[in-house]
């Protein structure tokens, strides 16, 4: 257990849902991450927030939808996913910046169908 | 773009054998940080390197971060059971602080036969 919460754990979904993937870190952390972790495929950086301020967006599609109301809580909204999509969807946070050790939840596994 | 190759993808070792895996980097990093991943699990974090030339053990793993910072590698002694999973390091540019800096290797699935 790191202290960071993901909800649900499985999800599964048609291209035309709206759905919404929610972290939770109960560390006292000021910075959250989402990443995306493909089959065979490095981990890939989706979004940064510090003290609840975006500060990334690795190009991600706009159909992926991040929300930060506190820095305590992360969301992923989902919208017309691709079957692409699908993946493993890990949030993770960190005291105060990227260069710090990063505490991960345990992820989402996400299908599109 | 700045890339991370980690090598080897797949390693099998019997018990008891060593391991090692390697991550090598196009462009100098200001830091590496390796995690481990076991089945169906998350990343974990194991350790960060900043400093050139800096190793550091826990246990039976010994951690190296090269001279030029640009190559790292995590090596383990006498494998056991308990070390099945995906090792993956974490690389850092060196231009600033810059989320867009960081690069991740693919990862080595280490498998241990008892």
């Amino acid at each position: 257990e790191t202290g960071v919460t993901q909800t649900p754990r499985h999800l599964v979904m048609g291209m035309t849902n709206k759905k919404s993937l929610k972290c939770e870190q109960h560390l006292g952390h000021n910075a959250m991450y989402w990443y995306k972790q493909s089959a065979k495929k490095p981990l890939e950086l989706m979004f940064v927030y510090n003290f609840k301020e975006q500060t990334e967006n690795n190009s991600v599609p706009s159909r992926f939808s991040p929300e930060c109301p506190n820095s305590s809580h992360l969301f992923l909204h989902l919208h017309t996913l691709q079957p692409e999509d699908s993946a493993l969807y890990l949030c993770a946070s960190s005291q105060d910046t990227v260069e710090e050790e990063q505490f991960f939840g345990p992820g989402t596994r996400l299908t599109v169908l | 773009g700045q890339q991370v190759m980690q090598i080897p993808q797949y390693q099998h070792v019997q018990e008891g054998e060593d391991f090692t895996t390697y991550c090598n980097s196009s462009t100098t990093l200001s830091n590496i940080q390796w995690y481990k991943q076991r089945p169906g699990g998350h990343p974990v974090f194991l350790i960060q390197l900043v400093k050139s030339g800096e190793v550091k053990k826990q246990k039976r793993l010994t951690f190296q971060f090269g001279e030029a910072k640009k190559n790292s590698s995590l090596h383990i002694t006498a494998t056991q059971t308990t070390d099945v999973g995906t090792y993956f390091c974490r690389g850092e540019g060196i231009y600033g602080g810059s989320q867009g800096n960081l690069i991740f290797g693919k990862g080595t699935k280490l498998s241990v036969k008892p």
